[in-house]
């Protein structure tokens, strides 16, 4: 089983649809959770940290569920500048982020 | 600077060059990270630095493959002999600290091609 886990999608919505992608880690011990967008061809850039209550940001809310060790990222009232690639990645203690491979979404007008 | 600055942007050679990579992290940030990414792929971890601690290597796929970091600043990442597979894109990053709850901000990367 990989560290880190994402369905790689694509997730093809139409615009104003809302849509969830989670990511399974296997580390039980992780303290530290992160979701990045990355888009065609440029780097990662960081979405928003995971905190254990969960957290908002806009139209964007980010849990963490340790019992079943996953988070998760909600998007609201999808943008076609949300087409991306969303990236999770989890620190299992060692200082070294492991990555997921990300899940592609495709907002459609 | 106000972000992580990588140099080249992209860079071009034959096979069985060396090439320089350069990583200018975020001003105050003791952490540096390099990966790379192949087209479509996940990204790939290379080598970490922290302050002055000794760097962690384990991701560098061959001894072709080393890193240094002076100053605890800037950092070069340096492939000797390059071969067709050492094309991807490289990408720097740079976190506050290395604790665990800080997030790693990244440069533009660089493409590298191996003709």
């Amino acid at each position: 089983r990989k560290e880190v886990e994402q369905d790689p999608g694509p997730f093809n919505v139409p615009e104003g649809a809302t849509v969830a992608f989670n990511c399974t880690y296997s580390n039980s011990a992780s303290q530290s959770f992160f979701w990045y967008r990355q888009d065609c061809r440029k780097e990662p850039k960081l979405l928003m940290s995971v905190y254990s209550s969960g957290n908002e940001d806009g139209r964007f809310t980010a849990q963490l569920n340790r019992a079943s060790q996953y988070i998760s990222l909600l998007i609201r009232d999808s943008k076609l500048s949300d087409s991306a690639t969303y990236l999770c990645a989890v620190n299992p203690r060692n200082r070294k982020l492991i990555w997921g491979l990300g899940t592609s979404l495709a907002v459609n007008p | 600077g106000a972000g992580v600055s990588q140099s080249p942007s992209n860079k071009v050679t034959e096979k069985g060059k060396d090439v320089e990579l350069r990583c200018d992290p975020i001003s105050g940030h003791t952490a540096l990270y390099w990966y790379r990414q192949s087209l479509g792929q996940g990204l790939e971890f290379l080598i970490y630095f922290q302050g002055n601690s000794a760097p962690d290597k384990s991701g560098l796929p061959s001894d072709r493959f080393s890193a240094e970091r002076t100053g605890g600043s800037v950092s070069t990442l340096t492939i000797q002999r390059t071969q067709q597979e050492d094309s991807a894109v490289y990408l720097c990053a740079s976190s506050r600290t290395g604790a665990e709850n800080q997030p790693q901000h990244f440069g533009d990367g660089t493409r590298l091609s191996i003709l």
